[in-house]
């Protein structure tokens, strides 16, 4: 099947930096992926939605200034947490679509990146 | 290593009963999940079960878990036109491992 590759897996970085997770189609083409991010013991929680080529549309609450969504190409989509803070602290995963062959196909995972800010 | 499987098609006539299952590996889950996601649209969850239960209920959604077998189903009863969607296993605590998702599709 389709395979979604997220990297990295995890991360621990200094409060205040920023940190780019990548998320990265293997054989096909993503013409939209999904961010999401979970809390521990927590439901995950769409932060937003990105076509290629166009601006990310967020999810209430998600400050799209310190949460930067870059899809450009058709196989890689980036999140970059900007001035990172504990509260930061999170797993975030992506999800990826291909729309343009046919409607409502199957969703691919990457299998997360676990974010540690100190 | 960690795996989740459910199977990819499942067609039921609306009103009757949708029962979608999947098998998992990691025994050590606190939680098991029920994630739906509809067209155009990112998931959402639907329901969990705490792996110490057996069953949870929540209107027309029914959770059975069988901890021997690590196999888990999810039953929609008297399912909908609304309920046509993907739905997803999932399992996991700080790491979520997730199924591949189970298309569900109403016959009239």
């Amino acid at each position: 099947g389709a395979v979604v590759s997220q990297h990295p897996s995890w991360v621990i970085c200094k409060s205040g930096t920023s940190v780019k997770i990548e998320c990265r189609s293997l054989d096909f083409q993503a013409t939209t992926m999904f961010w999401y991010r979970q809390f521990p013991k927590q439901s995950l929680m769409l932060m937003a939605t990105s076509n290629e080529g166009s601006k990310a549309t967020y999810e209430q609450g998600v400050e799209k200034d310190k949460f930067l969504i870059n899809h450009a190409s058709l196989t890689l989509s980036t999140l970059t947490v900007t001035s990172a803070h504990p509260e930061d602290s999170s797993f975030y995963i992506c999800s990826a679509r291909d729309w343009s062959t046919w409607k409502d196909t199957e969703a691919f995972f990457g299998q997360g990146t676990r974010l540690t800010v100190v | 290593g960690e795996d989740v499987e459910q199977s990819l098609f499942l067609s039921v006539r609306e009103g009757d009963s949708s029962v979608i299952n999947c098998t998992y590996t990691d025994s050590s889950s606190t939680y098991l999940y029920w994630y739906k996601q509809e067209p155009g649209a990112g998931l959402q969850l639907l329901t969990y079960i705490f792996s110490n239960m057996d069953m949870k209920q929540d209107q027309r959604l029914t959770v059975l878990l069988n901890k021997k077998d690590k196999h888990l189903s999810l039953r929609i009863a008297d399912t909908q036109t609304g309920d046509s969607a993907i739905y997803f296993c999932a399992e996991g605590d700080d790491k979520i491992i997730f199924g591949k998702g189970t298309r569900l599709h109403i016959l009239p």
